[in-house]
């Protein structure tokens, strides 16, 4: 599977400020997502990242308080803007993998280490 | 639309007793079930996942699953807890050839006592 790495692991920040977070790949990959983890909470899907279109986001998320980037294949940028004590969660970077021979072509989602982040 | 729902927010067990976490799925076509472990301070390790064919999975550290199409269950099971099994566990579905994404259950807490 796919090795994930995230940028920064924690930090703690201050209101109104914002937060880039990293997401590396270790290979090349289509489809990206970006997951939110309130405390206490399952996951919520932020957006979906392909490379070379803009980001997909999901019902109650905005572009303009979580921009994205995917500048190639392998590579993700969240970032979390004009930051609110609502804000702290875990920040979550998934890649999709495909099982070899999969007649359905999707398979599985594999996630980084997550991104603590808490606002104050 | 799929929906996956974990019946009990904590679950409590001794070491070396027999780890039942319980998941209840809804899905409009043949599901892709997964179960996902979440340790302390870490993100989401793949335990074990059922696309197609045999119905009993296995998985990583000793964990394994059944799918009972009839129940819309997949219950995840270990005969014999280890204290290092304390985590939180997602079940989740996706629905192939449509909505690929997968939703997550809300967590069950697994607890081992000494």
């Amino acid at each position: 599977s796919a090795v994930i790495s995230q940028k920064p692991s924690r930090d703690i920040c201050q209101r109104g400020t914002s937060l880039t977070i990293q997401c590396q790949v270790d290979s090349q990959v289509t489809m990206m997502f970006w997951y939110r983890q309130q405390p206490g909470q399952s996951l919520t899907l932020i957006a979906t990242a392909n490379q070379g279109s803009e980001a997909t986001y999901e019902s109650g998320f905005v572009i303009d308080k979580f921009p994205i980037s995917r500048p190639n294949l392998t590579f993700s940028t969240l970032t979390v803007s004009n930051m609110s004590p609502e804000d702290s969660s875990i920040y979550l970077c998934s890649v999709e993998e495909v099982t070899a021979g999969g007649p359905l072509g999707t398979d599985t989602q594999y996630f980084g280490p997550g991104t603590r982040l808490t606002v104050l | 639309a799929q929906s996956v729902t974990q019946l009990g927010s904590h679950v409590s067990v001794s070491e070396g007793a027999l780890v039942l976490l319980r998941c209840n799925y809804s899905s409009s076509v043949p599901p892709y079930l997964f179960w996902y472990v979440q340790y302390p301070n870490q993100g989401l390790q793949l335990l074990l996942k059922y696309t197609t064919g045999a119905t009993l999975v296995k998985g990583i550290n000793g964990f394994e699953a059944e799918f009972k199409k009839s129940e819309t269950s997949f219950h995840l099971t270990k005969p014999s807890a280890h204290m290092s099994d304390a985590a939180e566990y997602f079940c989740a579905v996706s629905e192939p050839g449509g909505s690929y994404i997968p939703t997550f259950g809300r967590g069950t807490s697994l607890i081992v006592h000494p």
